[in-house]
């Protein structure tokens, strides 16, 4: 199966810092999406993005599927931030598969 | 709106028990899934469902039974509780299938399997 690679895989921030989350995938997908798990365990969807740039608010991703990977940008960190950043990339049926995640930490 | 909501939020359960996970929702979505997560990994989906009456199987559906007799109610169902099922369960639903529509998750199960 199609393997998800997320770098880095921990990383610690001071508040107001940017920072860029990578996810590299092995083969062509039709999807991906990136979603933010907080530190008590709630998950919310960030982006649906199978290619080009979305931009929400301080967030902003980029996939170039041609190349296989996808950027998460965070810019000027919050607190709130803090918690596991995963991306899930599907091919064409319902069954995505999932990275492990990058897990931030921002200190105020 | 409560959104998805699942219950218990936590469960102990002897090798061997059996148990239903409840997940509700009140969107009026179409689409509901189970997901796993278990320590330091993504999700892995159990089972899904585009609708009452039609659920399929995910990437890990062994061990695991699910229906869907309404549009509101997509319950998990652990046969024959086994320690590798220890994990946490997360419910989702969207308001059609599709990576496209927003999930929106439930807080989560927390299962261990003694």
């Amino acid at each position: 199966g199609i393997q998800v690679e997320q770098s880095p895989p921990d990383l610690i921030l001071q508040e107001g810092a940017n920072s860029t989350l990578r996810c590299n995938f092995s083969d062509s997908v039709n999807n991906l999406q990136w979603f933010h798990q907080n530190p008590w365990g709630q998950l919310i969807n960030l982006f649906y993005i199978p290619s080009g740039t979305k931009q929400n608010g301080r967030l902003s991703a980029t996939t170039v599927a041609t190349e296989r990977y996808s950027l998460l940008y965070i810019s000027s960190s919050q607190t709130t931030d803090s918690g596991v950043y995963f991306c899930a990339v599907e091919r064409g049926s319902y069954i995505p598969t999932f990275g492990r995640g990058t897990s931030l930490i921002v200190h105020p | 709106n409560a959104g998805v909501t699942q219950t218990p939020k936590f469960q102990v359960l002897k090798t061997g028990q059996s148990m239903t996970l409840q997940c509700a929702q009140d969107m009026n979505h179409e689409y509901m899934s189970w997901y796993r997560q278990d320590p330091g990994m993504g999700l892995r989906l159990i089972h899904y469902s585009v609708g009452a009456g039609i659920t399929d199987q995910g990437e890990v559906p062994n061990g695991y039974n699910v229906s869907r007799s309404t549009t509101e109610d997509f319950p998990l169902r652990l046969l024959s509780a086994a320690p590798s099922q220890t994990s946490v369960y997360f419910c989702a639903s969207s308001r059609t299938p599709g990576p496209q529509e927003t999930q929106y998750f439930g807080p989560g199960t927390r299962l261990l399997v003694l």
